[in-house]
């Protein structure tokens, strides 16, 4: 089984639109939770923090579930230039692991 | 350029050739990782350092080796590169470990195909 699980999409969004999507992890004593953005193949930056409590930064909202063990990402208003792929990692030990990612198109 | 960079970016090598692949940052961050992904796979873990003459391995470090000795470098090399290691690196650098400021900063790549 991996340690994060993603759903692959794409997910294809007209402008405007609000989509999410979550991750899935496996490791229970998991102690820190990111979300990671990736254009076409070129190097993951970091997209933000995920806390306990949930946290938005502009148009994103990350929230966490430790109870069921899931990160959820929702993207409001889209922008085409949200198009790019999510990783979900999630952090033990002080090593990341990362999810194979989730596609978005956002679509004019 | 400040930042952290990587070389060569594209390569093309032979099974049973030797392979290293740079990486190079000016930031002073302590920590230093390598990974590599492939479809279908996030990025895993090769190998990693905590400070200059400080390495571990991490879930696929076969086939891989490492140095470090000096803060703003990290080569990987392959030994003898096989087929299975074709893919795509990426060297990362952190200056902390600690929880939600654990951001790693990548470089931009080394597409490495294997013949």
């Amino acid at each position: 089984r991996k340690e994060v699980e993603q759903d692959p999409g794409p997910f294809n969004v007209p402008e405007g639109a609000t989509v999410a999507f979550n991750c899935t992890y496996s490791n229970s004593a998991s102690q820190s939770f990111f979300w990671y953005r990736q254009d076409c193949r070129k190097e993951p930056k970091l997209l933000m923090s995920v806390y306990s409590s949930g946290n938005e930064d502009g148009r994103f909202t990350a929230q966490l579930n430790r109870a069921s063990q899931y990160i959820s990402l929702l993207i409001r208003d889209s922008k085409l230039s949200d198009s790019a792929t999510y990783l979900c990692v999630v952090m033990y030990d002080y090593k990341l692991s990362f999810g194979a990612g989730t596609t978005v198109t956002v679509r004019a | 350029d400040a930042g952290i960079t990587q070389s060569p970016r594209y390569k093309i090598t032979e099974t049973g050739r030797q392979v290293t692949l740079m990486c190079h940052q000016t930031w002073s961050h302590s920590y230093m990782f390598w990974y590599r992904q492939d479809l279908g796979h996030g990025l895993r873990l090769i190998y990693y350092s905590a400070a200059a003459d400080i390495t571990d391995k991490g879930e696929v470090p076969d086939g891989y080796v490492v140095s470090r000795s000096k803060t703003e470098n990290f080569p990987l090399t392959l030994e003898s590169a096989t087929r299975s290691q074709t893919s795509v690196y990426f060297c990362a650098s952190s200056d902390s470990l600690a929880g939600t400021y654990n951001e790693q900063f990548f470089g931009p790549g080394t597409r490495l195909t294997v013949l």
